[in-house]
Parts: structure tokens; C-alpha cells; sequence
């Protein structure tokens, strides 16, 4: 299976608190992209990067990737109990035709 | 981003029956849309890629017969799930893509078959 895995498969942490997830891929990719999916929802997507990036920010959200490790990580900042949810990476890989192969997600608890 | 509805919300059905679901494209013209499944506390595993005016294309393991799709308007995509079984409950997703190598999730369908 081209699955990737992510740890910890879950997270609870207190509001304002980082919370830090990892996305393991197995080939080569074209992006990484980085969701988000509320209890029984549709998915939301938070951030794409490109296999020739390392990082990238986006408002409390920072990726970093590294394609020799085949790895990428999720940090959320001064986290909310708003961002409590699943989060998904997912990959499209070299070849692929745009099709996403998604992670086994990562559920994050933010507490009051 | 891009507007992806999908219709209905959630359908239960008796074993035997077929379920249409709908998923449309609200303000733009999708050429390719994707079909997922996910089941309780797992991730989205890809069912099909749905090519406007073409075949749809299926993963390995997904019964084209038992999972019909169609995607005649550059607007809209269809998955009917032929024949339904309780096995086949499980939480239906389509997405577009947008521009750039994004893609833009419905909202989702919830197939309970009793």
C-alpha cells in the first residue's frame, strides 16, 4: 500500500499549546498536502507543498518537508479548541495523475 | 477555493436498493472530480477518478460494475452505488480539482443500507 503513516494517530493537548503531527510517505511525490476534517465532515485543505520546498507557513500553520526522509510535519500554534479535528496528509505522487493517497490521519483534542 | 456540493447529506436504504449521490461543482467547470470512501475512524481510500465526457477510471479493488459513475456535464458527477449492501455503508466524499494541483472536497455523503 502507497498509505502514508502518521503519529501519533492521536493527540490531546491544552489550549495554547503546539501541536506537532508527521506525516511517512513511501515514493516519490510531486506535493505533500496537508487537511483538515471535523467529526463526520468533508475535508478542508490547510496547506500544499511542493516536493522542490522544504517549509512553508501559513498563518499558525508551518509544513516542513523532507523528501530524503520521506517525511513531513504538521506544527499548529497557540492551538485553539476550534482546532480540534482529524488532520490527513496526503500525497500526489510522481505519475500519478493528481490522485491523493491520504495518510492515516493524526485526531487532535485541543482542551479548554 | 472551489464550491463542492454533494447531495444527499446522508440516504439509508434497504439491502438490494440503489443509491444515487450527487456531487456538483458550484462555481467551476471540473474536468476531473474524484470519488472516496471512508469508513468509521479510517482515511479516505480513492475510489475512481471521473473524466468529464469519458470513462471513469477505478482503483484496484473497486467494483466499476457495483460502483457506477457518471460525469456528463463539466458541473457534475454521479456515484451510484448499484445494489447496495450493509458492507457498502460507509461515508461517500467527492472533490474537484482546482486550479493549481489543489483539490476541493464535498461535504459528503453518509450511505447507511439496512
Amino acid at each position: 500500500s502507497q498509505q502514508g503513516e502518521e503519529d501519533p494517530q492521536a493527540l490531546s493537548i491544552q489550549e495554547g499549546e503546539n501541536a506537532t503531527m508527521n506525516c511517512s510517505y513511501k515514493t516519490s511525490i510531486n506535493n505533500l498536502q496537508w487537511y483538515r476534517q471535523n467529526s463526520g465532515r468533508g475535508l478542508v485543505h490547510l496547506i500544499l507543498i511542493r516536493s522542490n520546498e522544504r517549509e512553508k507557513h501559513s498563518g499558525r500553520l508551518r509544513v516542513t518537508l523532507d523528501t530524503s526522509k520521506k517525511s513531513s510535519s504538521l506544527l499548529i500554534t497557540a492551538s485553539r479548541a476550534a482546532d480540534t479535528a482529524s488532520y490527513f496528509c496526503a500525497t500526489d505522487l510522481t505519475g500519478g495523475g493528481n490522485k491523493l493517497t491520504f495518510g492515516t490521519g493524526t485526531q487532535l483534542k485541543v482542551e479548554l | 477555493g472551489a464550491v463542492v456540493s454533494q447531495h444527499p447529506s446522508w440516504v439509508i436504504c434497504k439491502s438490494g436498493t440503489s443509491v444515487k449521490i450527487e456531487c456538483r461543482s458550484l462555481d467551476f467547470q471540473a474536468t476531473t472530480m474524484f470519488w472516496y470512501r471512508q469508513f468509521p475512524k479510517q482515511s479516505l481510500m480513492l475510489m475512481a477518478t471521473s473524466n468529464e465526457g469519458s470513462k471513469a477510471t477505478y482503483e484496484q479493488g473497486v467494483e466499476k460494475d457495483k460502483f457506477l459513475i457518471n460525469h456528463a456535464s463539466l458541473t457534475l458527477s454521479t456515484l451510484t452505488v448499484t445494489s447496495a449492501h450493509p458492507e457498502d455503508s460507509s461515508f461517500y466524499i467527492c472533490s474537484e480539482m482546482g486550479l493549481g494541483e489543489t483539490q476541493y472536497f464535498g461535504p459528503g455523503t453518509r450511505l447507511l443500507v439496512l
